[in-house]
């Protein structure tokens, strides 16, 4: 079946501008997690979501980062006035439910803030 | 601090030679998962193993096989006979039971693995 797919798989931007980010998870998934990736680092959790309850946001940088999500499809990342350092591939990954099962990753969205 | 530890950065081999990959978790939890996940020039995390804290079994999978070691929080990696094909960034995760951080996986900061022709 379809994995997890991204969009865009690049972006470039100027610093100060708003970015939107998308994630489609695997049809059935329940959990959807977002996680960004510095150069040469391992990766960072942002923000959870779990069905219908509320999600887990603490681990979002700051407050210029939000995520929603439709029921149990698609979920956008925002990052509003982009900075330079926001400048990361942004994972997004899925499960059939929380903790216990794996969780798969789509390729990312390589965001560079200029 | 940090829950995972991977303290090799890089590894490179010849072409057929064993390689371990090291990972040291740490973790107050009785029940938790480690992963294996690798991250080949392409980007995308590819899974490569999930084992329970109940379950200390060493595991095989063709020329992959893990060494899970609770005594000393290691969750160890050996490829052996390693190929060009198998050059990536190898990562090691943590997942735990507690409610706070319930979901969440706890990466390593990699290990880049070059296996040379």
């Amino acid at each position: 079946g379809a994995g997890v797919s991204q969009s865009p798989s690049n972006k470039v931007t100027e610093k100060g501008k708003d970015v939107e980010l998308r994630c489609d998870p695997i049809s059935g998934h329940t959990a959807l997690y977002w996680y960004r990736q510095r150069l040469g680092q391992g990766l960072e959790f942002l923000i959870y979501f779990q069905g219908n309850s509320a999600p887990d946001k603490s681990g979002l940088p700051s407050d210029r980062f939000s995520a929603e999500r439709t029921g149990e499809s698609v979920s956008t990342l925002t990052i509003q006035r982009t900075q330079q350092e926001d400048s990361a591939v942004y994972l997004c990954a899925s499960s059939p439910e929380v903790f216990t099962d794996t969780q798969y990753f789509g390729p990312g969205t390589r965001l560079t803030v200029l | 601090a940090q829950k995972v530890t991977q303290a090799q950065t890089e590894i490179s081999v010849v072409e057929k030679e064993d390689v371990t990959l090291d990972c040291v978790y740490e973790t107050r939890d009785t029940t938790y998962y480690l992963f294996w996940y690798k991250q080949p020039p392409s980007g995308e995390l590819v899974f490569l193993i999930r084992r329970n804290s109940f379950d200390e079994q060493n595991e095989i999978s063709g020329r992959y096989s893990w060494n899970f070691q609770k005594s000393t929080s290691s969750f160890n990696f050996t490829i052996t006979a390693s190929q060009v094909v198998d050059s990536a960034v190898y990562f090691c995760a943590l997942s735990e039971a507690n409610g706070s951080t319930l979901g969440r996986l706890y990466f390593g900061r990699g290990t880049q693995l070059t296996v040379w022709p």
